[in-house]
Protein backbone atom coordinates (compact mmCIF):
# COMPACT_ATOMS: atom_id res chain seq x y z
CA UNK A 1 0.00 0.00 0.00
CA UNK A 2 0.84 3.33 -0.98
CA UNK A 3 2.71 5.50 2.18
CA UNK A 4 0.52 8.77 3.38
CA UNK A 5 2.19 12.05 4.61
CA UNK A 6 -0.31 14.36 6.77
CA UNK A 7 0.92 17.60 9.16
CA UNK A 8 1.32 16.54 12.67
CA UNK A 9 -2.03 18.93 13.98
CA UNK A 10 -3.82 21.57 12.65
CA UNK A 11 -6.25 24.31 14.55
CA UNK A 12 -9.66 25.23 13.22
CA UNK A 13 -12.34 27.93 14.53
CA UNK A 14 -15.46 26.35 15.07
CA UNK A 15 -17.84 26.97 12.06
CA UNK A 16 -15.11 27.26 9.80
CA UNK A 17 -14.29 24.68 6.99
CA UNK A 18 -11.47 22.62 7.91
CA UNK A 19 -9.53 21.62 5.60
CA UNK A 20 -6.84 19.09 6.07
CA UNK A 21 -4.58 17.65 3.22
CA UNK A 22 -2.64 14.64 2.60
CA UNK A 23 0.04 13.87 0.35
CA UNK A 24 0.32 10.44 -1.22
CA UNK A 25 2.48 10.63 -4.67
CA UNK A 26 3.08 6.91 -4.83
CA UNK A 27 -0.39 5.79 -4.97
CA UNK A 28 -1.08 3.28 -7.56
CA UNK A 29 -4.09 3.43 -10.18
CA UNK A 30 -6.59 0.78 -8.15
CA UNK A 31 -5.74 2.28 -4.60
CA UNK A 32 -9.05 4.06 -3.00
CA UNK A 33 -8.27 6.99 -0.64
CA UNK A 34 -9.84 6.51 2.84
CA UNK A 35 -9.99 8.67 5.75
CA UNK A 36 -10.97 8.16 9.17
CA UNK A 37 -10.97 9.62 12.55
CA UNK A 38 -10.22 8.60 16.06
CA UNK A 39 -11.95 10.83 18.70
CA UNK A 40 -9.81 10.11 22.30
CA UNK A 41 -10.82 6.55 23.53
CA UNK A 42 -12.67 5.40 20.95
CA UNK A 43 -12.28 2.98 18.07
CA UNK A 44 -11.56 4.77 14.62
CA UNK A 45 -14.53 5.54 12.66
CA UNK A 46 -15.26 5.90 8.62
CA UNK A 47 -15.52 9.50 7.16
CA UNK A 48 -15.14 8.59 3.85
CA UNK A 49 -13.07 7.13 0.58
CA UNK A 50 -12.61 7.90 -3.20
CA UNK A 51 -10.86 6.24 -5.89
CA UNK A 52 -10.67 9.45 -8.60
CA UNK A 53 -13.92 11.18 -8.28
CA UNK A 54 -14.80 14.07 -5.96
CA UNK A 55 -16.99 12.88 -3.04
CA UNK A 56 -19.60 14.33 -0.67
CA UNK A 57 -21.27 12.81 1.97
CA UNK A 58 -23.26 14.14 4.92
CA UNK A 59 -19.84 14.41 6.94
CA UNK A 60 -17.54 15.27 4.40
CA UNK A 61 -16.29 16.51 1.25
CA UNK A 62 -13.53 14.58 -0.29
CA UNK A 63 -11.28 16.29 -2.90
CA UNK A 64 -8.52 14.15 -5.00
CA UNK A 65 -6.31 15.90 -7.70
CA UNK A 66 -6.42 14.99 -11.06
CA UNK A 67 -3.06 13.37 -10.85
CA UNK A 68 -4.30 11.88 -7.72
CA UNK A 69 -1.47 11.97 -5.78
CA UNK A 70 -2.85 14.40 -2.99
CA UNK A 71 -6.42 14.27 -1.59
CA UNK A 72 -7.93 17.12 0.73
CA UNK A 73 -10.30 16.17 3.28
CA UNK A 74 -13.14 19.35 4.38
CA UNK A 75 -15.47 19.47 7.47
CA UNK A 76 -17.83 22.24 6.02
CA UNK A 77 -18.54 23.66 9.31
CA UNK A 78 -15.95 22.32 12.17
CA UNK A 79 -17.79 22.25 15.67
CA UNK A 80 -15.72 21.20 18.71
CA UNK A 81 -16.89 17.90 18.44
CA UNK A 82 -14.76 17.35 15.42
CA UNK A 83 -11.72 17.64 17.18
CA UNK A 84 -10.07 14.24 16.33
CA UNK A 85 -7.08 12.41 15.10
CA UNK A 86 -7.92 12.53 11.28
CA UNK A 87 -6.18 9.71 9.39
CA UNK A 88 -5.60 9.29 5.79
CA UNK A 89 -5.04 6.01 4.19
CA UNK A 90 -4.55 4.36 0.82
CA UNK A 91 -5.81 0.76 0.33
CA UNK A 92 -5.99 -1.76 -2.75
CA UNK A 93 -9.48 -2.13 -4.10
CA UNK A 94 -9.38 -5.76 -3.60
CA UNK A 95 -9.87 -6.54 0.23
CA UNK A 96 -6.73 -5.92 2.16
CA UNK A 97 -6.16 -4.15 5.39
CA UNK A 98 -6.11 -0.48 6.32
CA UNK A 99 -2.37 0.62 6.86
CA UNK A 100 -2.59 3.62 9.28
CA UNK A 101 -0.18 6.43 9.44
CA UNK A 102 0.43 9.04 12.52
CA UNK A 103 -2.28 10.83 11.43
CA UNK A 104 -3.45 14.73 11.90
CA UNK A 105 -4.48 16.17 14.89
CA UNK A 106 -7.27 18.42 14.49
CA UNK A 107 -8.09 21.03 17.57
CA UNK A 108 -11.74 23.02 16.95
CA UNK A 109 -11.48 25.62 19.10
CA UNK A 110 -14.25 28.10 19.99
CA UNK B 1 -25.32 -7.25 16.24
CA UNK B 2 -25.50 -3.73 15.08
CA UNK B 3 -21.44 -3.02 15.22
CA UNK B 4 -18.20 -4.89 16.38
CA UNK B 5 -18.19 -5.86 19.83
CA UNK B 6 -15.19 -6.86 21.75
CA UNK B 7 -14.56 -8.24 25.10
CA UNK B 8 -13.05 -7.53 27.28
CA UNK B 9 -13.41 -3.79 26.98
CA UNK B 10 -10.45 -3.76 29.89
CA UNK B 11 -7.86 -6.54 31.19
CA UNK B 12 -5.40 -6.00 33.61
CA UNK B 13 -3.02 -9.32 33.80
CA UNK B 14 0.39 -9.74 34.98
CA UNK B 15 3.63 -10.44 33.02
CA UNK B 16 3.72 -13.91 31.71
CA UNK B 17 0.42 -14.96 31.76
CA UNK B 18 -1.46 -15.75 28.37
CA UNK B 19 -4.86 -13.42 27.69
CA UNK B 20 -7.47 -13.90 25.09
CA UNK B 21 -9.56 -11.00 23.29
CA UNK B 22 -12.68 -11.26 22.00
CA UNK B 23 -14.32 -9.93 18.49
CA UNK B 24 -17.54 -10.34 17.40
CA UNK B 25 -18.10 -8.87 14.15
CA UNK B 26 -20.84 -7.18 12.40
CA UNK B 27 -22.96 -10.14 10.95
CA UNK B 28 -22.83 -11.02 7.22
CA UNK B 29 -19.28 -9.59 7.08
CA UNK B 30 -16.13 -11.56 5.55
CA UNK B 31 -13.18 -9.77 6.42
CA UNK B 32 -11.95 -9.41 10.19
CA UNK B 33 -8.84 -7.27 10.86
CA UNK B 34 -6.92 -7.00 14.71
CA UNK B 35 -5.07 -4.21 15.08
CA UNK B 36 -3.13 -2.53 18.01
CA UNK B 37 -2.78 1.04 19.48
CA UNK B 38 -0.34 2.08 21.90
CA UNK B 39 -0.10 4.69 23.88
CA UNK B 40 -0.04 7.95 21.78
CA UNK B 41 1.03 5.95 18.82
CA UNK B 42 -0.85 5.39 15.43
CA UNK B 43 -2.81 2.18 14.33
CA UNK B 44 -0.42 -1.25 14.06
CA UNK B 45 -1.65 -3.44 12.29
CA UNK B 46 -1.51 -6.98 13.19
CA UNK B 47 -4.00 -9.62 11.07
CA UNK B 48 -6.40 -10.07 8.77
CA UNK B 49 -9.10 -13.00 7.69
CA UNK B 50 -10.89 -13.31 4.61
CA UNK B 51 -13.45 -15.91 4.25
CA UNK B 52 -11.71 -19.06 4.07
CA UNK B 53 -8.48 -17.63 2.74
CA UNK B 54 -5.69 -18.08 4.80
CA UNK B 55 -5.35 -14.79 6.87
CA UNK B 56 -2.05 -12.02 6.41
CA UNK B 57 -0.29 -12.30 9.58
CA UNK B 58 2.56 -10.07 8.50
CA UNK B 59 1.72 -8.08 11.17
CA UNK B 60 1.98 -9.94 14.12
CA UNK B 61 5.17 -8.33 16.43
CA UNK B 62 6.24 -12.29 17.46
CA UNK B 63 5.40 -15.87 18.01
CA UNK B 64 3.73 -15.13 21.44
CA UNK B 65 0.79 -13.50 19.48
CA UNK B 66 -1.57 -15.83 17.31
CA UNK B 67 -5.13 -15.50 16.50
CA UNK B 68 -7.89 -17.67 15.00
CA UNK B 69 -11.56 -16.77 13.43
CA UNK B 70 -13.94 -19.73 14.22
CA UNK B 71 -16.80 -20.23 11.89
CA UNK B 72 -15.77 -16.92 9.88
CA UNK B 73 -17.58 -15.07 12.45
CA UNK B 74 -16.04 -14.85 16.26
CA UNK B 75 -12.10 -14.26 16.69
CA UNK B 76 -9.77 -14.81 19.55
CA UNK B 77 -6.35 -12.88 19.57
CA UNK B 78 -4.27 -14.94 22.11
CA UNK B 79 -0.91 -12.94 23.59
CA UNK B 80 1.39 -15.87 25.42
CA UNK B 81 3.39 -14.63 28.06
CA UNK B 82 2.78 -10.89 27.97
CA UNK B 83 5.42 -8.64 27.87
CA UNK B 84 4.86 -5.03 30.03
CA UNK B 85 5.12 -3.42 25.50
CA UNK B 86 2.05 -5.73 25.11
CA UNK B 87 0.19 -3.03 27.22
CA UNK B 88 -2.31 -1.06 24.49
CA UNK B 89 -5.73 -0.92 23.51
CA UNK B 90 -6.11 -4.01 20.84
CA UNK B 91 -9.04 -3.13 18.00
CA UNK B 92 -10.78 -5.05 16.08
CA UNK B 93 -12.32 -4.38 13.00
CA UNK B 94 -14.74 -6.00 10.08
CA UNK B 95 -16.13 -5.33 6.89
CA UNK B 96 -17.78 -6.92 3.82
CA UNK B 97 -15.72 -7.91 0.64
CA UNK B 98 -17.81 -8.55 -2.34
CA UNK B 99 -16.82 -8.16 -6.02
CA UNK B 100 -13.21 -6.68 -5.41
CA UNK B 101 -14.67 -4.05 -3.20
CA UNK B 102 -14.86 -3.78 0.62
CA UNK B 103 -18.00 -2.22 2.45
CA UNK B 104 -18.89 -1.24 5.88
CA UNK B 105 -15.13 -1.33 7.69
CA UNK B 106 -15.87 -0.66 11.09
CA UNK B 107 -14.17 -0.74 13.90
CA UNK B 108 -15.38 -1.89 17.44
CA UNK B 109 -14.34 0.28 20.68
CA UNK B 110 -11.34 -2.17 21.53
CA UNK B 111 -10.12 -3.90 24.79
CA UNK B 112 -7.60 -2.41 26.93
CA UNK B 113 -4.74 -4.39 27.59
CA UNK B 114 -2.81 -3.61 31.33
CA UNK B 115 0.34 -5.67 31.86
CA UNK B 116 1.55 -5.66 35.58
Amino acid sequence: DAKTTQPTSMDCAEGRAANLPCNHSTISGNEYVYWYRQIHSQGPQYIIHGLKNNETNEMASLIITEDRKSSTLILPHATLRDTAVYYCIVRVGEGGKLIFGQGTELSVKP
Amino acid sequence: GAGVSQSPSNKVTEKGKDVELRCDPISGHTALYWYRQSLGQGLEFLIYFQGNSAPDKSGLPSDRFSAERTGGSVSTLTIQRTQQEDSAVYLCASSLVSGGDVYGYTFGSGTRLTVV
